[in-house]
């Protein structure tokens, strides 16, 4: 079955430092989203990305945040200057055509920033 | 806006009794689907299933089972003859029909299940 393909697994960073978080979707999807999961808590919508644009954003995707799609098949997060606060778990996330296709989750890159 | 509420945080079972889990979700819009999603301890999102506002018609796959009422506004799950395997946290979410697909989670249900 395809799966949504994420890199690396863990990540550890210094606080201020820029990560860039990276996502392969399954290849004949055109929906793409980052969703954050901080310790304990609930999973939370960042931004969706269609037709090499982004069509729609949380209020926690800040300036800090940017998305990109930059060879036609990976999909990347980049948190510029990461704080404390962004240690989350990021899921990449990609879909067929919207929500009634279902989305199809990759397994997640956990981000612990010291 | 719309809203997942699951208001059970942590449930805890003996091995081979039934659990169900509640959800309860707000939404403005006629069209719309519903998730469940499990995270098992190794922190993956696992796809349960997905539910569209038009189909009250309750699911049963295996000993997972679904009970959708728009009456209530409720989907809840049900697990039978749980196992320890179905230790995990269990989300809830809602996607509506207008914008671009964006899921909104409730906050999860821990199921801890005990030999």
């Amino acid at each position: 079955e395809p799966e949504v393909t994420q890199t690396p697994s863990h990540q550890v960073t210094q606080m201020g430092q820029e990560v860039i978080l990276r996502c392969v979707p399954i290849s004949n999807h055109l929906y793409f989203y980052w969703y954050r999961q901080i310790l304990g808590q609930k999973v939370e919508f960042l931004v969706s990305f269609y037709n090499n644009e982004i069509s729609e954003k949380s209020e926690i995707f800040d300036d800090q945040f940017s998305v990109e799609r930059p060879d036609g098949s990976n999909f990347t997060l980049k948190i510029r200057s990461t704080k404390l606060e962004d240690s989350a778990m990021y899921f990449c996330a990609s879909s067929v055509g919207g929500q009634s296709y279902g989305y199809t989750f990759g397994s997640g890159t956990r981000l612990t920033v010291v | 806006a719309q809203k997942v509420t699951q208001a059970q945080t942590e449930i805890s079972v003996v091995e081979k009794e039934d659990v169900t889990l509640d959800c309860v979700y707000e939404t403005r819009d006629t069209t719309y689907y519903l998730f469940w999603y499990k995270q098992p301890p190794s922190g993956e999102l696992v796809f349960l299933i997905r539910r569209n506002s038009f189909d009250e018609q309750n699911e049963i796959s295996g000993r997972y089972s679904w009970n959708f009422q728009k009456s209530t506004s409720s989907f809840n799950f049900t697990i039978t003859a749980s196992q320890v395997v179905d230790s995990a946290v269990y989300f809830c979410a809602l996607s509506e029909h207008s914008g671009y697909s964006t899921l909104t989670f409730g906050k999860g249900t821990m199921l801890l299940v005990s030999p």
